[in-house]
């Protein structure tokens, strides 16, 4: 079983609609959450990071943590056309590590 | 642009040889990490460096591979001996401290032949 698990997709939604992206964790040392947006053959981008449980909003993005159900969620609001990439979520288990451990990313297609 | 830069972008090589790439992360960043990530899979840790010390290995790194970070500025990642399972995107990121955010660079892309 993977540490971290996330639906691989496509989804594909109509612009406007609200996303909402998730990922599942199996460790309850991870404390430190992150939200890239990758686009084909380019590097991961930073979206969101957050620490331990919560909400964190910047813009048209809101990252959820839940660390009682091990659970993360990215929700896009007003989706665009060039919101389409692969969201990655990522997660570390705190200051004795910087190793990133990532989920497999979500293909999203948001089409006119 | 004073983002992480990675060099070269693409690299196509033959089985068996030797290739290295390189990484400049952002100024003024002490912590430096490589990764490997292939088609449809997330990015896999390989190693990182603070400052010129290689604090870290993977498993996944393999006597064939290794990386220096010289000076504590640019780090290289070399593979020996290449095989085709090493053709994948290798990222480099960088952070400024313990608990901070990692930004990564463009990535190269090698694909052995």
């Amino acid at each position: 079983q993977k540490e971290v698990e996330q639906d691989p997709g496509p989804l594909s939604v109509p612009e406007g609609a609200i996303v909402s992206l998730n990922c599942t964790y199996s460790n309850s040392a991870f404390q430190y959450f992150m939200w890239y947006r990758q686009y084909s053959r380019k590097g991961p981008e930073l979206l969101m990071y957050t620490y331990s449980s919560g909400n964190k909003e910047d813009g048209r993005f809101t990252a959820q943590v839940d660390k009682s159900s091990k659970y993360i969620s990215l929700f896009i609001r007003d989706s665009q056309p060039s919101d389409s990439a692969t969201y990655l979520c990522a997660m570390k288990k705190g200051v004795f590590t910087d190793k990133l451990i990532f989920g497999t990313g979500t293909r999203l297609q948001v089409f006119p | 642009d004073t983002g992480v830069s990675q060099d070269p972008r693409h690299k196509i090589t033959k089985r068996g040889q030797n290739v290295t790439f390189r990484c400049d992360p952002i100024s003024e960043h002490n912590r430096l990490y490589w990764y490997r990530q292939t088609l449809g899979q997330g990015p896999e840790f390989l190693t990182y460096f603070q400052n010129e010390a290689q604090l870290e290995k993977s498993r996944l790194l393999s006597d064939r591979f290794s990386a220096e970070r010289p000076k504590g500025s640019f780090s290289t990642l070399e593979i020996q001996r290449t095989e085709q399972g090493d053709s994948a995107m290798y990222l480099c990121a960088s952070s400024d401290t313990k608990a901070g955010e990692q930004f990564f660079g463009p990535g190269t892309r090698l694909t052995v032949l």
